[in-house]
């Protein structure tokens, strides 16, 4: 059974703070995604990686970083965060085209 | 760019109905198409897919058609029961030319016992 954690389920920063969001895998997956979901808007991708220190933007990177140094771990970072990034973050991970969903962080940035 | 289109954003049924949920990808290369459930609070899962070589797929009560000529797929679900109401999301799939995945906005479905 596959496992997605992240590091937080709720969490408030305040403007301008660099915020760390964690995700983890146990299924030795070799893709690994970040989404932003907003009401109305579904789900956004922010950055993807296919492989350690590998990445590739998504339809909204701006404003983020990613991170993967370790083949189960994959970090987004909100460089000096904002309050239009308040939004449910999810991470995600496949071997092939099927995606395993992290329950979330839902971040407020006040 | 690419999107999809999903439709109708919520829909409310009387238990036992039938709930059809309607995706319009634009992306001709797509060749995976996923549904996912997500329940208030909770991280989505995948309930159902279709792969482009594949028209119908069916899994107790619910099914997914794909019509690849149109570039619509569609979520078909029978008999619905409370349990079953959450916000669902479609997403069309390409492992081809890059890999890329587009979600569509949702649609939140009721089911009125």
């Amino acid at each position: 059974d596959v496992k997605v954690t992240q590091s937080s389920r709720y969490l408030v920063k305040r403007t301008g703070e660099k915020v760390f969001l964690e995700c983890v895998q146990d299924m030795d997956h070799e893709n690994m995604f970040w989404y932003r979901q907003d009401p109305g808007l579904g789900l956004r991708l922010i950055y993807f990686s296919y492989d350690v220190k590998m990445k590739e933007k998504g339809d909204i990177p701006e404003g983020y970083s990613v991170s993967r140094e370790k083949k189960e771990r994959f970090s987004l970072i909100l460089e000096s965060a904002s309050t239009n990034q308040t939004s449910m973050y999810l991470c995600a991970s496949s071997l092939r085209l099927e995606q395993y969903f992290g329950p979330g962080t839902r971040l407020t940035v006040t | 760019g690419e999107n999809v289109e999903q439709h109708p954003s919520t829909l409310s049924v009387q238990e036992g109905d039938s709930a059809v949920i309607k995706c319009t990808y634009s992306d001709s290369a797509s060749n995976y198409f996923p549904w996912y459930k997500q329940e208030l609070g909770k991280r989505p899962q995948l309930i159902i897919d279709i792969r482009s070589n594949v028209g119908e797929k069916k899994d107790q009560r619910i099914a997914v058609t794909l019509n690849k000529t149109a570039k619509h797929f569609s979520l078909h679900i029978t008999e619905t029961q409370p349990e079953d109401s959450a916000v669902y999301f479609c997403a069309a799939s390409r492992n081809t030319g890059g890999f890329k995945t587009i979600f569509g906005a949702g649609t939140r479905l009721f089911v009125k016992a």
